[in-house]
Formats: C-alpha cells, structure tokens, sequence
C-alpha cells in the first residue's frame, strides 16, 4: 500500500527565503506526482503535476524535482513572500487517477 | 478558467439523516472523483467513476455512499445514514483523461454530523 510522507511538518521562513519542501513515497510505481496549494478551509489547488518520465517542472517561481526510482520529491520555492502561505500537498497519482495524499507542509511566510 | 462546482459549501445534520453532495464536473470532463478530508488528517480517496459505472472505490466507500451521475451535468455523493465520523470536508474532482491527467478539485463540501 502506497505511503506518502512530507517532511517537514511546518515551516516558518522570513520573506525572500528560497525554501524546499520534500515528498517521499514508498511505491516506485506511480504515474505521476502532483504537487498542490491548500488555503485554510478551502479547497486544493495543483500547482504542478510531474508525470512519471519527467524529472521536474516548473511554474513561476516554483520547481518540483521527481527521483522515481529513490521515491522522493521536492518543490523548491524561490524568493518566498506571505501570499505563498498555505499548506502543500504531495499527491502520488497511481492507476486510474487515483492520488494518495500526504499530510502536508504547513508554510507560513512571514513579512 | 473552467472550474468544479461543489454545493453546498456546509452542511450540518443530524446523525441517522440522510445527506446528499452536489457536484458539477468541468462539461467536457469524463471522470470524477470524491476525495475526503477528516480535519488535520490527510486528503482521502473515496470512489472513482466512469462511463456511468463506478471504476475503483476505497475501504472507506461502504454501503452508506453511493454515488450517481443523474442528469449528465451532475455528480452526486449520497451518505444513507450519517455518522459523526462522516464529518469531513468532501472534495469532488474531474479529469478528462485516466492515467496522466491532472485532476481539478473543487472547493470542497464540509459536511458536520451532530
């Protein structure tokens, strides 16, 4: 059974800081991995989506890396401001689009 | 930019009721997804569905839910006889295709059994 994990739990950065977030998952045999943005009390967000030939992508100021055979994830922020805090999400996409989630990074960016 | 639309945005109800979760999937959109979120734990997949038919459904997906595609606009979670432990936000998704697509959520239902 698929397990995802996102280290680290929370996250408190001064503005401007690059910071990384990690993903790992235990099954190597996934089709894609998404990354997502979560809001308090709202909804889920992608961000970027990696499919399992890739090994990154970027949007904007954001780049999420994907080691299949090693089971792990970044994303990588650059220049970090306060509009950027929220909880991320790593999601595992296996077969029939089915996401296995993990329990987020808790990012607060502070002005 | 086209969006999945979820009704209501909260709902509180008795336990023992019956309760339904409205979902409007992106039109050109052919599979969908309920996905739940227990607060402070993580986002769950419940049921996938497709071709009118349900595809793949979790352990968590018993008899008290189903789910139905009435009018071909529409994607329906029914919960027969809510628990307290039904309460959670429910997260509706749709994707064009299976496999490599990325799937786009709604803003979620939060449903809250007294």
């Amino acid at each position: 059974k698929q397990e995802v994990t996102q280290i680290p739990a929370a996250l408190s950065v001064p503005e401007g800081e690059n910071l990384v977030l990690n993903c790992s998952f235990t099954d190597s045999a996934i089709y894609n991995l998404q990354w997502f943005r979560q809001d308090p009390g709202k909804g889920l967000t992608s961000l970027l989506l990696i499919q399992s030939s890739q090994r990154e992508q970027t949007s904007g100021r954001l780049n999420a890396s994907l080691d299949k055979s090693s089971g792990r994830s970044t994303l990588y922020i650059a220049a970090s401001q306060p509009g950027d805090s929220a909880t991320y999400l790593c999601a595992v996409g296996e077969y029939g689009n089915k996401l296995v989630f993990g329990a987020g990074t808790i990012l607060r960016v502070k002005s | 930019e086209p969006e999945v639309t979820q009704t209501p945005s909260h709902q509180v109800t008795q336990m023992g009721q019956e309760v339904i979760l409205r979902c409007v999937p992106i039109s050109n959109h052919l599979y969908f997804y309920w996905y739940r979120q227990i607060l402070g734990q993580k986002v769950e997949f419940l049921v996938s569905f497709y071709n009118n038919e349900i595809s793949e459904k979790s352990e968590i997906f018993d008899d008290q839910f189903s789910v139905e595609r009435p009018d071909g606009s529409n994607f329906t979670l029914k919960i027969r006889s809510t628990k307290l432990e039904d309460s959670a936000m429910y997260f509706c998704a749709s994707a064009f295709q299976s496999g490599a697509n990325v799937l786009t959520f709604g803003a979620g239902s939060r449903l809250t059994v007294l």
